[in-house]
């Protein structure tokens, strides 16, 4: 079965930082992966996807993450936070096949302080 | 935007009431699901329909039944409702509208229960 962890429950950085948000994931084979952003009281926006080819793929608001099979990692990186990127940020993996089961990590919750 | 709307967007019930939720999409998407949001557990699947009247059971299914009668509506139904339901519900349709690759879900704004 597929599953996701994302060890970082809250994470605090100073705006103008950078931004590492760790993600690994369990599947078999080549994963779909994804990471979404959620805003307080909202719902979730996609941030990027992965599914095959270049490992570094580039999202919305500036965001990029990395794709490496050796570690099951899939990290979100930005390389200057701003304070409208307070949020909590969700892990994704789905199987093959068109990704009827997409299965979520816990979450981080990210704290911007000036 | 993927056109989705959640109806009601906050409720408060009772134990042991029904209670249906409901999720309308207007852009024929064939796959929508549902999920529940809890502190510590991140998204986890409900259910899920692949058409009309074709529907499966997600990893906590066990309390919650739904129906699809037409592409454009889920429904989610709690036959009794309890306070372990307490939870933020959303909706999701897949769909391919953002650039190449497997197609992606995209989120409703979430229906917010209490169960009292």
């Amino acid at each position: 079965a597929q599953s996701v962890t994302q060890p970082d429950i809250h994470i605090t950085v100073s705006e103008g930082a950078s931004l590492e948000l760790r993600c690994n994931y369990s599947y078999g084979a080549t994963p779909y992966l994804f990471w979404y952003v959620q805003s307080p009281g909202q719902g979730l926006q996609l941030l990027l996807k992965y599914f095959s080819g270049d490992t570094l793929v580039q999202g919305i608001k500036g965001f990029e993450a990395e794709f490496k099979r050796s570690q099951s990692s899939f990290n979100l990186r930005k390389p200057s936070v701003h304070w409208s990127d307070a949020a909590e940020y969700f892990c994704a993996v789905a199987g093959d096949f068109g990704n009827e089961k997409l299965t979520f990590g816990t979450g981080t919750r990210l704290t911007i302080i000036p | 935007d993927a056109g989705i709307t959640q109806s009601p967007r906050h409720k408060v019930t009772e134990t042991g009431t029904p209670v249906t939720l409901r999720c309308h999409q207007t852009e024929n998407h064939r796959y929508m699901y549902w999920y529940r949001q809890d502190p510590g557990h991140g998204l986890r699947l409900i259910h899920y329909s692949y058409g009309v009247k074709d529907t499966d059971k997600g990893e906590v299914s066990d309390g919650y039944s739904v129906s699809r009668s037409k592409t454009e509506d889920f429904l989610l139904t709690l036959e009794s409702a309890t306070s372990s339901q307490t939870s933020v519900y959303f909706c999701a349709i897949r769909s391919r509208t953002s650039g190449p690759g497997p197609e992606t879900q995209y989120f409703g704004p979430g229906t917010r229960l209490l169960v009292l």
